[in-house]
């Protein structure tokens, strides 16, 4: 398999559950993010790992909490989310965390939060 | 000011016409700009990465680069109707940071 690879594609939880989103790379970056978007706005940057290690929180509230084992896979553990949270999360990798390579997306995981 | 901005559209053009996409952003340090393709439900797809000032060709794109006035356009020649999608600008921020504009949609008539 080739590419970024997101599940679940869908997700629809209440707002006491606890889930997770996985994120695998299989173009042998070094660098991972967490991206939201939502109608009608940009997408917005939430964390960037490189190497592994954390490189930006881009002040996301910490209901959602992100994991990096290693530099293919990423995750984003959600608990105790608000409707408002509701979007298209999409998870990129790119050869580095220097801007420098393009991002490569996942087809995304589609959240709703009742 | 946005950091990245774009005319949200949408914009309308004939088949086989050029299709002119614009981009503005306000720092003036970038280095690195791209844009991506997003087809309604999808996720972004890259079509160009452009870093220094002038034009680039790949196949029916052009990106254009002008640091200067802090602009980046991309050209879509002989379009198509599979061309109709939200066109995302982005650029690489002295923050180390890809920020994205809102998107232009593009909407081509047969």
């Amino acid at each position: 398999e080739t590419g970024v690879t997101q599940t679940p594609r869908h997700l629809v939880m209440g707002m006491t559950n606890k889930k997770s989103l996985k994120c695998e790379q299989h173009l042998g970056h070094n660098a991972m993010y967490w991206y939201k978007q939502s109608a009608k706005k940009p997408l917005e940057l939430m964390f960037v790992y490189n190497f592994k290690e954390q490189t930006e929180n881009n002040s996301v509230p910490s209901r959602f909490s992100p994991e990096c084992p290693n530099s293919s896979h990423l995750f984003l553990h959600l608990h105790t989310l608000q409707p408002e949270d509701s979007a298209l999360y999409l998870c990129a990798s790119s050869g580095d965390g220097q801007g420098n390579s393009p991002l490569h997306f996942g087809n995304g995981t589609r959240l709703t939060v009742t | 000011q946005k950091e990245v901005e774009q005319n949200s559209g949408p914009l309308s053009v004939p088949e086989g016409a050029i299709a002119s996409l614009n981009c503005t952003y306000s720092d003036r340090v970038s280095q690195s700009f791209f844009w991506y393709r997003q087809y309604s439900g999808k996720s972004p797809e890259l079509i160009m990465s452009i870093y220094s000032n002038g034009d680039k060709e790949d196949g029916r794109f052009t990106a254009q680069l002008n640091k200067a006035s802090q602009y980046v356009s991309l050209l879509i020649r002989d379009s198509q109707p599979s061309d109709s999608a939200t066109y995302l600008c982005a650029v690489y921020s002295s923050a180390s940071k890809i920020i994205f504009g809102s998107g232009t949609r593009l909407s081509i008539r047969p």
